[in-house]
């Protein structure tokens, strides 16, 4: 099955800081999306982006699908942004069954 | 009430216990799954749900036995859990097919079975 691999594992910023997350996957994809898991456990979906670049607020990310990548950048962070990050990808098999990378923890300090 | 809505929030329970857990979406979508995430492992999906159809059951072991009488609503019934069956379980729903098939969580059940 496709496999998802997301970089770095772990990422100690000061606040005010920019950081880049990054998503490789083995295989062509028709859904990828990137959440980020709060201490409650709760997943808080970021982006749906199979392709392509979209930004929200201080969030921000590209999805280069032929090159099977996708990169989240986080600018000027902020304690609130401390958490775990999940790029999550679905094969172009017709069918949306999410595999989900192992995750990038962030910490914010103040 | 919108999004998707998983109860109870925390379990303990029991290896001799049955309990279920529910998942409910106002969302309109057509596909439900449960996922599982340990400590230190990857979320893992465990069953799909698509029109009340079951279309996938990722090698789960029969204690746990998924409900999906219809559309917006998704159970996980369980029995006889071991201890290491805990974790955070968690439901989402999505549309099956399509260009928007955007997934959608809900606040998980974090379970203990002691």
């Amino acid at each position: 099955g496709i496999q998802v691999e997301q970089s770095p594992p772990d990422l100690i910023l000061q606040e005010g800081a920019n950081s880049t997350l990054r998503c490789n996957f083995s295989d062509s994809v028709n859904n990828l999306q990137w959440f980020h898991q709060n201490p409650w456990g709760q997943l808080i979906n970021l982006f749906y982006i199979p392709s392509g670049t979209k930004q929200n607020g201080r969030l921000s990310a590209t999805t280069v699908a032929t090159e099977r990548y996708s990169l989240l950048y986080i600018s000027s962070s902020q304690t609130t942004d401390s958490g775990v990050y999940f790029c999550a990808v679905a094969a172009n098999t017709g069918f949306q069954k999410l595999v989900f990378g192992t995750g990038t923890r962030l910490l914010v300090s103040p | 009430e919108t999004g998707v809505t998983q109860t109870p929030r925390h379990l303990v329970m029991g290896m001799t216990n049955k309990k279920s857990l529910k998942c409910e979406q106002h969302l309109g979508h057509n596909a439900m799954y449960w996922y599982k995430q340990s400590a230190k492992k990857p979320l893992e999906l465990m069953f799909v749900y698509n029109f009340k159809e079951q279309t996938e059951n990722n090698s789960v072991p029969s204690r746990f036995s998924p409900e999906c009488p219809n559309s917006s609503h998704l159970f996980l019934h369980l029995h006889t859990l071991q201890p290491e069956d805990s974790a955070l379980y968690l439901c989402a729903s999505s549309q099956a097919f399509g260009v928007q098939a955007e997934a959608f969580f809900g606040q998980g059940t974090r379970l203990t079975v002691v």
